[in-house]
């Protein structure tokens, strides 16, 4: 059965610090991973990975994904408050046309 | 603001009644997912149509149907429901290349 699976499944650090987030997964003809970061309500994209060792970069935050190894991490350097969330990891798998979710890491920064 | 609207944003009803969640897609999505989100299960797929037609079912009980018109709106029907059943509810749309988007959920408490 395909999964994902992420980790820590929760997390908690001091502003400034970085923190680096784990996706594993397994899935048949896999396509992207995705990652999203959800606040109060709905989750919102952070990255879309489809090749090996190609880092996404975006402010602080960066991905990159290892196809052999089947996992992924979502890094964030200098964390704020304001990155606290619920990190979401996602694989899309055409196969079944399903877009799996892991159960997240939630993430909470201390002033 | 992903483009994906969602309504009601919440909904309370009780055991054994039936209710309709409504979704608008991104213009120029085809795809709608239908997620259901509870505090210990994570994101939980339940089905995938394209262009009006069912793609991909998911963990989704047989109380619950959907559809896609050909406007692309889709409509999730919950009925019989239970207590179990409170959750919330996402909608999500996505391009032939561009990754899912949510709309803000609907929170459905079953008393």
């Amino acid at each position: 059965e395909d999964k994902v699976v992420q980790s820590p499944l929760s997390l908690v650090v001091h502003e400034g610090d970085t923190v680096t987030l784990n996706c594993s997964y397994e899935v048949t003809n896999f396509r992207s991973l995705l990652w999203y970061k959800q606040e109060k309500k709905a989750p919102t994209f952070l990255f879309m990975l489809t090749s090996s060792g190609i880092e996404k970069k975006s402010g602080r935050l960066s991905s990159i994904l290892d196809k052999k190894e089947l996992f992924s991490i979502l890094n964030i350097t200098a964390t704020q408050t304001g990155d606290s969330a619920v990190y979401l990891c996602a694989v899309e798998a055409p196969r079944d046309d399903k877009i799996i979710f892991g159960k997240g890491t939630r993430l909470h920064i201390l002033p | 603001d992903s483009g994906v609207t969602q309504t009601p944003k919440h909904l309370i009803t009780a055991t054994g009644q039936r209710v309709t969640l409504r979704c608008s897609p991104r213009s120029g999505d085809l795809s709608v997912y239908w997620y259901q989100q509870s505090l210990d299960q994570g994101l939980q797929f339940l089905i995938q149509y394209y262009n009006g037609e069912e793609r991909a079912k998911g963990n989704i009980l047989e109380r619950f149907s959907a559809q896609q018109f050909p406007d692309l709106h889709s409509e999730l029907n919950l009925s019989s429901l239970e207590l179990g059943d409170s959750a919330l509810y996402f909608c999500a749309s996505s391009g032939e290349y561009s990754p899912l988007h949510f709309g803000n959920g609907t929170r459905l408490t079953v008393t």
